[in-house]
């Protein structure tokens, strides 16, 4: 079992739309849980982490955490064209671990 | 650095020779990451600094990479001998968190793209 799992999509919404992205776990001792979103290219940067059970958000970005189920989402409101990148879920207890990420195609 | 660094952007070597790759971190970033991203993949862990010690390496995929630290700063990893299989985009990435409950939030490099021919 890898340790994070997202799927890799493409994961196709239409602009306007609720994208919702998802990622699980293995190891129940995590503590913080991370998104990242990388264009084709680039390097990852920081959309936003959360800590603790429940809904956190951010602008148009709403993390959500569920330590039981082993479960973090991300979803994305009024999705815009710009929104189309990878988005990587991470996981840290000792160390940053990365999902393989999934491909979000936000379409006119 | 008001940013990580990292050097070269580029490298193109032949398989069999060694290369470095430098990464400058966020100026008092105390931990320090290496990462590899092969075309269309996932980022794969490699090494994490805190400080100048290694408590996780257990990324690196043979014992031809290695990593080492100085001054709390400037990192380098280096990859011996080197493979076609090599070939990917290197990341380095930093942490003013010292790892364990902390938030642990990175800020990137721009990334060292390796081709081994």
């Amino acid at each position: 079992q890898k340790e994070v799992e997202q799927n890799s999509g493409p994961l196709s919404v239409p602009e306007g739309a609720i994208a919702s992205l998802n990622c699980t776990y293995s190891d129940r001792g995590s503590q913080s849980f991370f998104w990242y979103r990388q264009y084709s290219g680039k390097s990852p940067e920081l959309i936003m982490f959360i800590y603790s059970n429940g809904d956190k958000e951010d602008g148009r970005f709403t993390a959500q955490l569920n330590k039981a189920s082993q479960y973090v989402s991300l979803l994305i409101r009024d999705s815009q064209p710009s929104d189309s990148a990878t988005y990587l879920c991470a996981v840290n207890r000792y160390k940053l671990t990365f999902g393989t990420g999934t491909q979000l195609k936000v379409e006119l | 650095g008001a940013g990580v660094s990292q050097s070269p952007s580029n490298k193109v070597t032949e398989k069999g020779k060694d290369v470095e790759l430098r990464c400058d971190p966020i100026s008092g970033h105390t931990a320090l990451y290496w990462y590899r991203q092969r075309l269309g993949q996932g980022l794969e862990f490699l090494i994490y600094f805190q400080g100048n010690s290694a408590p996780d390496k257990s990324g690196l995929p043979s014992d031809r990479f290695s990593a080492e630290r100085t001054g709390e700063s400037v990192s380098t990893l280096t990859i011996q001998r080197t493979q076609q299989e090599d070939s990917a985009v290197y990341l380095c990435a930093s942490s003013s968190e010292t790892g364990g409950s902390g938030a642990n939030v990175l800020t990137f490099g721009a990334g060292s793209r390796l081709t081994v021919l």
